[in-house]
């Protein structure tokens, strides 16, 4: 299967510990987008790569939240000090170029308690 | 503020019956927009899009959507559902640069 993978697929943490949440994207797609997306909600832009450069971030991302993309590869979001509002599920997409089709991951649902 | 509206969040409907999933978008310039479909236990994928030309756009599975520019709106429709197309729809506009605004989606149920 070459679509996106995502890395885990469920996480469960305590409120205030860390987490990081990888992404793989379609390797010759150099466009990458991670949104959030809760229950009854549309995935949330929450930032966009092109190639290794974070071109777009969110206002809604607080600074606990950072991602990066080195070498325009695979991507991680880490969320810092993690709280319970932060329980969602983490999708990740990648497309070759915008605007286009996004081909989307199976998502990383995370359960803060 | 651009955004996305779906005012259909759950519709039950029975096979054969027609299918229209309403889509209105607020965004004063060039629009490119889709429909997305999760189907149950699956990923997100794209079911239409349209970027430039004849309003009507057909997709996959006999879905189609229709982009009237005087309604800013992208309805997705089917004349004949099946249970397979239980699932969940969201609409998505580009809205230049980097970013897509979705839509808080529609369930639909098609029962047998």
């Amino acid at each position: 299967d070459t679509g996106v993978s995502q890395d885990p697929r469920h996480k469960i943490t305590k409120r205030g510990q860390n987490v990081t949440f990888r992404c793989d994207p379609i390797s010759e797609h150099n466009r990458l987008y991670w949104y959030r997306q809760t229950l009854g909600q549309g995935p949330e832009f929450l930032t966009y790569f092109q190639n290794e450069a974070q071109l777009e971030k969110s206002r809604l991302l607080s600074d606990r939240f950072s991602a990066e993309r080195p070498k325009g590869s695979f991507s991680t979001l880490e969320i810092q000090r993690t709280e319970q509002g932060d329980s969602a599920m983490y999708l990740c997409a990648s497309s070759p170029r915008a605007p286009d089709t996004q081909y989307f991951g199976p998502g990383t649902r995370l359960t803060v308690l | 503020a651009q955004s996305v509206s779906q005012h259909n969040h759950h519709v039950i409907l029975s096979e054969a019956a027609s299918l229209e999933l309403g889509c209105n978008y607020s965004y004063g310039g060039t629009v490119n927009l889709f429909w997305y479909v999760q189907y149950p236990g699956q990923h997100l994928q794209l079911l239409l899009k349209y970027f430039s030309g004849d309003p009507l756009v057909k997709g996959i599975k006999g879905f189609e959507a229709e982009f009237i520019k005087s309604k800013f709106s992208f309805n997705l429709r089917k004349p004949s559902v099946q249970w397979s197309d239980t699932a969940e729809y969201f609409c998505a506009v580009w809205v230049g640069t980097y970013k897509y605004i979705f839509g808080t989606g529609t369930r639909l149920k098609v029962l047998a």
